[in-house]
């Protein structure tokens, strides 16, 4: 399978507690980003990367969610001391580096925080 | 700030109707996508229209962008129960400092009465 890979699909983990998830895309793309659903709600854009570079937060991604793409391949983002608003679906997706280009989404995380 | 918006949010019809649903943008969009996500699925890439004024067909989906590239549409003949899903449109804002974040709607979630 060449598709955009996530892990763990699912987390569950008690408040204040931190935790990370991992992104693999696919193999050519240079770009990465990181989406937050919740139910009834399109994704919401948290972050992207080209490459290594992390070009664009969103004010979504407060200063307790952290990510990188370290060798400019897959992605890890963390959030550090969980709170019950932070359940949700992450998604990750990539897309080559043309601008406007089609994004292809990976199966998602799904965290939910007691 | 920048907003799109579908409607209607839920669409129930019976099977083999068509219906036509809207993605509406608060600024121009350089691009819209469609989006379809499966429940507990994740969303799935159906097309990118780019062009003013484009029409594209896939099968019983015919899509439309405004020829003010501020709204889209999707419109779906003989619905089949396959076609069960949330729909999203979303837009990639006209270059604005680089940025290459997709702005999805909320979605409208499609069920079929068979």
């Amino acid at each position: 399978d060449t598709g955009v890979s996530q892990d763990p699909r699912h987390k569950i983990t008690k408040r204040g507690q931190n935790v990370t998830f991992r992104c693999d895309p696919i193999s050519e793309h240079n770009r990465l980003y990181w989406y937050r659903q919740t139910l009834g709600q399109g994704p919401e854009f948290l972050t992207y990367f080209q490459n290594e570079a992390q070009l664009e937060k969103s004010r979504l991604l407060s200063d307790r969610f952290s990510a990188e793409r370290p060798k400019g391949s897959f992605s890890t983002l963390e959030i550090q001391r969980t709170e019950q608003g932070d359940s949700a679906m992450y998604l990750c997706a990539s897309s080559l580096v043309t601008p406007g280009e089609t994004q292809y989404f990976g199966p998602g995380t799904r965290l939910l925080v007691l | 700030g920048q907003q799109v918006m579908q409607i209607p949010q839920y669409q129930h019809v019976q099977e083999g109707e068509d219906f036509t649903t809207y993605c509406n943008s608060s600024t121009t969009l350089s691009n819209i996508q469609w989006y379809k996500q499966r429940p507990g699925g994740h969303p799935g890439f159906l097309i990118q229209l780019v062009k003013s004024g484009e029409v594209k067909k896939q099968k019983r989906l015919t899509f439309q962008f405004g020829e003010a590239k501020k709204n889209s549409s999707l419109h779906i003949t003989a619905t089949q129960t396959t076609d069960v899903g949330t729909y999203f449109c979303a837009g990639h804002l006209l270059p604005q400092g680089g940025s290459e974040k997709l702005v999805f709607g909320k979605g409208m979630k499609l069920t079929v009465n068979p």
